[in-house]
């Protein structure tokens, strides 16, 4: 059964920081892993998908990489802004019926 | 991205009463409906999934005669909560994909249906 943990489970930094989010799941074998942005009481924002042959993905300030073989994801954020402010999950679709199975997510905080 | 419309996005019930929530996906055609529930301060976790014009399947620990998931056309799935009771207050998400399970494909998201049962 795949699982996937997300650490910090909360991280507070003043704005300007850059800052790393890290994903790790057990089973290697996805198909893809998927960034996303959560605001409170909202849905999901996706922010970047990486395919399970690929080693990062870019967009804007943000940069996700992916290392399959060690169950590793990290999302690095440049020159945080308050607006940046949410909730971060990964998820990685994996198994015979391409599920998607979420982390427990890191509550970030920018601070002016 | 795809246009998922998830309807109501707000709703408060009697205990014991019936909760129907719509999803539709707008661009595209769905042939498979994932549906997600999340409690305060917890992750996602999938409830079901379901191709269209074919019986929802759930997963362990979700009641499929409490969760009723129709999903009779390409666009349009709905989840109805019967008899809702205060746990069952949550947070439910719909995930339409296309291709049947879409390995590669990205995920899009309904806004959510806030669930307060009183």
């Amino acid at each position: 059964k795949q699982e996937v943990t997300q650490i910090p489970a909360a991280l507070s930094v003043p704005e300007g920081e850059n800052l790393v989010l890290n994903c790790s799941f057990t089973d290697s074998a996805i198909y893809n892993l998927q960034w996303f942005r959560q605001d409170p009481g909202k849905g999901l924002t996706s922010l970047l998908l990486i395919q399970s042959s690929q080693r990062e993905q870019t967009s804007g300030r943000l940069n996700a990489s992916l290392d399959k073989s060690s169950g590793r994801s990290t999302l690095y954020i440049a020159a945080s802004q308050p607006g940046d402010s949410a909730t971060y999950l990964c998820a990685v679709k994996s198994g015979t019926a391409s599920k998607l199975t979420f982390g427990t997510g890191t509550r970030l905080q920018v601070t002016l | 991205g795809a246009v998922v419309s998830q309807h109501p996005s707000r709703v408060i019930c009697k205990s014991g009463t019936s909760v129907k929530i719509e999803c539709r996906s707008l661009d595209f055609q769905a042939t498979t409906m994932f549906w997600y529930r999340q409690f305060p301060k917890q992750s996602l976790m999938l409830m079901a999934t379901s191709n269209e014009g074919s019986k929802a399947t759930y997963e362990q620990g979700v009641e499929k005669d409490k969760f009723l998931i129709n999903h009779a056309s390409l666009t349009l799935s709905t989840l109805t909560v019967t008899s809702a009771h205060p746990e069952d207050s949550s947070f439910y998400i719909c995930s339409p994909t296309t291709g049947g399970s879409g390995m590669n494909t990205e995920a899009f998201f309904g806004q959510g249906t806030r669930l307060t049962v009183v």
